[in-house]
């Protein structure tokens, strides 16, 4: 079956200039997470949905970056006035449900960004 | 401290040896552990859970020492697939919703046939 998407896979912008990127998990989950992987680092929290809504917004680096989705399905993570440590690759995640014990979340294949 | 810490090797181990690495958590709170895969620019994926009483999938065997606050992963007879990053994934529950979970920074693993 498919799996998580996530579009563009590589997107080059200039410093200060808006960028959108989308995720669609898989059909049927209803959490999805944003995370940011820098050169070398391990993966940053940003954000996790259960439906559509975002019971903690306090992974997001600065208030340029905001998340949404909409009808529990697609989301797109918003970054304005890219900056060039804005520069990653941002893997969005899907699992069937947020549970107390944790749960299998499942990759899409990211989104690399790069902020001339 | 970070939350999550690894030896970020690399480990460069020949086909056909036996490697572990461990993963040290800071949150003593924590309630689920995962052992995640990277390859080279692509996404994770997961390996396997860590339970508390340790757990076995062919040659990959997991374990959690919740004392001292580390899981390990050991891999025995190696393939040269197996190489590498394996990262450490500990979720810390907070307010009842699994507010993301935390991923160490992974351990570059090298088969070298």
């Amino acid at each position: 079956g498919a799996g998580v998407s996530q579009s563009p896979s590589n997107k080059v912008t200039e410093k200060g200039k808006d960028v959108e990127l989308r995720c669609d998990p898989i059909s049927g989950h209803t959490a999805l997470y944003w995370y940011r992987q820098s050169l070398g680092q391990g993966l940053e929290f940003l954000i996790y949905f259960q439906g559509n809504s975002a019971p903690d917004k306090s992974g997001l680096p600065s208030d340029r970056f905001s998340a949404e989705r909409t009808g529990g399905s697609v989301s797109t993570l918003t970054i304005q006035r890219t900056q060039q440590e804005d520069s990653a690759v941002y893997l969005c995640a899907s699992s069937p449900q947020v549970v107390a014990g944790g749960e299998t979340q499942y990759f899409g294949p990211g989104t690399r960004l790069l902020v001339l | 401290r970070k939350e999550v810490e690894q030896d970020p090797g690399p480990f460069n181990v020949p086909e056909g040896a036996t490697v572990a690495f461990n993963c040290t958590y800071s949150n003593s709170a924590s309630q689920s552990f995962f052992w995640y895969r990277q390859d080279c620019r692509k996404e994770p994926k997961l390996l396997m859970s860590v339970y508390s009483s340790g757990n076995e999938d062919g040659r990959f065997t997991a374990q959690l020492n919740r004392a001292s606050q580390y899981i390990s992963l050991l891999i025995r007879d190696s393939k040269l697939s197996d190489s590498a990053t394996y990262l450490c994934v500990v979720n810390a529950i907070s307010g009842g919703g699994a507010d993301g979970l935390t991923f160490g920074k992974g351990t570059h693993l090298i088969i070298q046939p």
